[in-house]
């Protein structure tokens, strides 16, 4: 199956940094990559749609200037956390879009742990 | 509104214990439907598509079945390494996922 991959799998940062986090497709290219958050004991909450070459489309109430998206290739989107606090501290989730004749899937990267301090 | 419901959210089975999971969905423009499942701390994995109603797929102890307002995963003779949150999402027109709050399954030896 289709791998993607996700980079760093845990970060810890003081409150005010920022924190970039990578997903790559290794074995297809995505022209559509997704940023999912999850928190404890929670589904998987949508927060923006990445197309290569284009802007990221972000769901309501998700801020785009804290959370910066960059899909410059094929086979890479960047996430990163502007000016984190405590409040970001969440498993970031990336996905992937591969679409052949007859299917069309999303997979998933490992995860990122962020914990900010 | 499009909605995604899992039931039941958590499930504890025997070892051998045969059962099924239900995703209910209520939705505009329905493309597919996934199921994955997702160990404590990592990513969903990707199991199965279902496209059209009537549609099945197999994958070893698990079968995916799809209606026209459901889809049920049907676990056969489950093992304690089955254990874990099985999540089921609807792809819609718009290339994006609705995910339900997933069943969290405990298979005791």
């Amino acid at each position: 199956g289709a791998v993607v991959s996700q980079h760093p799998s845990w970060v810890i940062c003081k409150s005010g940094t920022s924190v970039k986090i990578e997903c790559r497709s290794l074995d297809f290219q995505a022209t559509t990559m997704f940023w999912y958050r999850q928190f404890p004991k929670q589904s998987l909450m949508l927060m923006a749609t990445s197309n290569e070459g284009s802007k990221a489309t972000y769901e309501q109430g998700v801020e785009k200037d804290k959370f910066l998206i960059n899909h410059a290739s094929l086979t890479l989107s960047t996430l990163t956390v502007t000016s984190a606090h405590p409040e970001d501290s969440s498993f970031y989730i990336c996905s992937a879009r591969e679409r052949t004749s007859g299917t069309d899937t999303q997979y998933f990267g490992p995860g990122t742990r962020l914990t900010v301090l | 509104e499009d909605q995604v419901t899992q039931s039941p959210e958590a499930l504890r089975l025997q070892e051998g214990e045969s059962s099924s999971l239900n995703c209910s969905y209520t939705v505009s423009g329905l493309r597919g439907l996934f199921w994955y499942r997702q160990d404590p701390g990592k990513g969903p994995e990707f199991l199965f598509t279902l496209y059209s109603a009537g549609e099945e797929k197999e994958k070893e102890r698990l079968k995916a079945t799809l209606t026209k307002k459901e889809s049920f995963l049907h676990i056969t003779a489950p093992k304690p390494e089955d254990s874990a949150t099985y999540l089921c999402a609807v792809h819609l027109l718009s290339s994006r996922l609705t995910f339900g709050e997933g069943t969290q399954l405990t298979v005791n030896p």
